[in-house]
C-alpha cells in the first residue's frame, strides 16, 4: 500500500536549520509530483513547496522562498526539505504529500513537527 | 496570488442533515478545485478533485459543484464520521492556496 513517512522534525532555535525527509513506498516515486505542506498549531493548511517529477522544477511559497530548498532522490524513494534561517512562524506540523495528477494530493504522510523557539 | 474564501467557518449540524460549504476564489480557476477532510491529529484526506470528481473510495453522500470561481461541497446526509474540518484548495496555479477551513460540529 501507499505510504509516506516524514522524519527530521524537532525543536530548533530561531535562525537554525533542519532537514526533513519523506520516505515513500508502495508506488513508483519517480512517476509522481510531490509537495510539502504545513499546518501551524490550531491553524489551517498552508502549501510550502512542490517538485516536478520530470525535470525537478521547484516552486515555493513566498514565505519560505530563499530559506527552504526542496529536493528528491528517486533512487532512494525520498523527498527532502532543507530549511534554513528558521523563524518562530515556521513552527508547524509538516506533511509530505503525493500529487494525484498535478496539484491535488491523494496521499499524505502523518506529519513531522517542527518547533522554532529560543 | 489566488485567495480562497470559505464559508461558513463553522457549522453545527445533526446526523442526517444536509450540509453545504462554500468556497470562493478571488479570480476564476477553471474548475481546478479540490476538497479535503481533516480530523484532529490526522493528515487531510482528498475527497473531491476537479471541483466535482469524487476521489476513489469516498462515499457518494459527498458531492462537489461549481465552476469558474464559486464552488460548493455538499454532504447529503451527515454521518457521525463526517464531523471534521473541511478545506478547499485551488489547483489552478502556484502558489497553491487553501481556504480557511470549515469545522462541522455536532449540534
Amino acid at each position: 500500500q501507499v505510504q509516506l513517512v516524514e522524519s527530521g522534525g524537532g525543536l530548533v532555535r530561531p535562525g537554525g536549520s533542519l532537514t526533513l525527509s519523506c520516505k515513500v513506498s508502495g508506488f513508483t516515486f519517480e512517476d509522481y509530483y510531490m509537495t510539502w505542506m504545513r499546518q501551524a498549531p490550531g491553524k489551517g493548511l498552508e502549501w510550502v513547496s512542490y517538485i516536478d517529477k520530470t525535470d525537478g522544477t521547484t516552486y515555493y511559497a513566498e514565505s519560505v522562498k530563499g530559506r527552504f530548498t526542496i529536493s528528491r532522490d528517486n533512487a532512494k524513494n525520498s523527498m527532502f526539505l532543507q530549511m534554513k534561517n528558521l523563524r518562530a512562524e515556521d513552527t508547524a506540523m509538516y506533511f509530505c504529500a503525493r500529487a494525484r495528477w498535478k496539484r491535488d494530493f491523494d496521499f499524505w504522510g502523518q506529519g513531522t513537527l517542527v518547533a522554532v523557539s529560543s | 496570488d489566488i485567495q480562497m474564501t470559505q464559508s461558513p467557518s463553522s457549522v453545527s449540524a445533526s446526523v442526517g442533515d444536509r450540509v453545504t460549504i462554500t468556497c470562493r476564489a478571488s479570480r476564476g480557476i477553471n474548475g481546478w478545485l479540490a476538497w479535503y477532510q481533516q480530523k484532529p491529529g490526522t493528515a487531510p484526506k482528498l475527497l473531491i478533485h476537479a471541483a466535482s470528481t469524487l476521489q476513489s473510495g469516498v462515499p457518494s453522500r459527498f458531492s462537489g459543484s461549481g465552476s469558474w470561481a464559486d464552488f460548493n461541497l455538499t454532504i447529503s446526509s451527515l454521518q457521525p464520521e463526517d464531523f471534521a474540518t473541511y478545506y478547499c484548495q485551488q489547483t489552478n496555479s502556484f502558489p497553491l492556496t487553501f481556504g480557511g477551513g470549515t469545522k462541522v460540529e455536532i449540534k
